[in-house]
């Protein structure tokens, strides 16, 4: 049962645009989010998070939306840049766990052309 | 900066063999992870501890055990190796919300 899931497995955007990347979740009880990117052969970096108090967090060039009724949340990369090609990964944490347990989605592997 | 790494980039081993994956954090983190990347699945978990000598299992512990004796160490057991558990293999640490990750180790088994 995937409570976490990134339904587009690939996107390309040109350089310069927006790209958009989304993730839905089925557990209201999430009340933290994240995402990770992640070049081959290395481990992810976290990017930005969001709590489930808000609705919009923006840092730089990349902004979180969470529409909790929808239980929908996206990353904007603006503008979008050829070094922003990797896999980003959306994560969930529950509000129970006290041990910072994380479910993370599929991924989507993001291709910007320059 | 937060670091977290691990003992090896690439490793193959034989069906059957018993593999060590050791991870380590500088950073006097309680909660250590220990997750498989595998496409199309995204970031597994297979095993969690949140104090030293204290694990709890993930999402897919089995052919898995691990052993967390110091704080900053967590390691990570492959009794008996399989081919189905070629893999990347990422140990990360957690400050607050967020976790840091290793390198990863990339595991074959032939």
């Amino acid at each position: 049962d995937q409570q976490v899931k990134q339904n587009s497995p690939s996107l390309s955007v040109q350089e310069g645009r927006i790209s958009i990347l989304n993730c839905d979740y089925t557990n209201s009880m999430f009340d933290y989010f994240l995402w990770y990117k992640k070049y081959p052969a290395e481990g992810p970096t976290f990017l930005i998070s969001i709590s489930s108090i808000k609705d919009k967090n923006e840092d730089g060039r990349f902004t979180v939306f969470l529409n909790k009724s929808a239980k929908h949340l996206s990353l904007h990369i603006v503008p979008s840049q050829p070094g922003d090609s990797a896999v980003y990964f959306c994560a969930a944490r529950g509000s129970s766990s006290n041990t910072g347990k994380l479910i993370f989605g599929q991924g989507t592997t993001l291709q910007v052309k320059p | 900066d937060v670091k977290v790494t691990q003992s090896s980039r690439y490793l193959v081993k034989r069906t059957g063999e018993k593999v060590f994956l050791e991870c380590v954090q500088d950073m006097d983190h309680e909660n250590m992870f220990w997750y498989r990347q595998d496409p199309g699945l995204g970031l597994r978990l297979i095993y969690f501890s949140y104090d030293v000598k204290m694990k709890e299992k993930g999402d897919i512990p089995e052919g898995y055990s691990v052993s967390r004796e110091k704080k900053e160490r967590f390691s990570l057991i492959l009794e008996s190796a399989s081919t189905n558990q070629t893999s990347m293999y990422l140990c990360a640490s957690r400050l607050l919300y967020e976790q840091y990750f290793g390198p990863g180790t990339r595991l074959t088994v032939t």
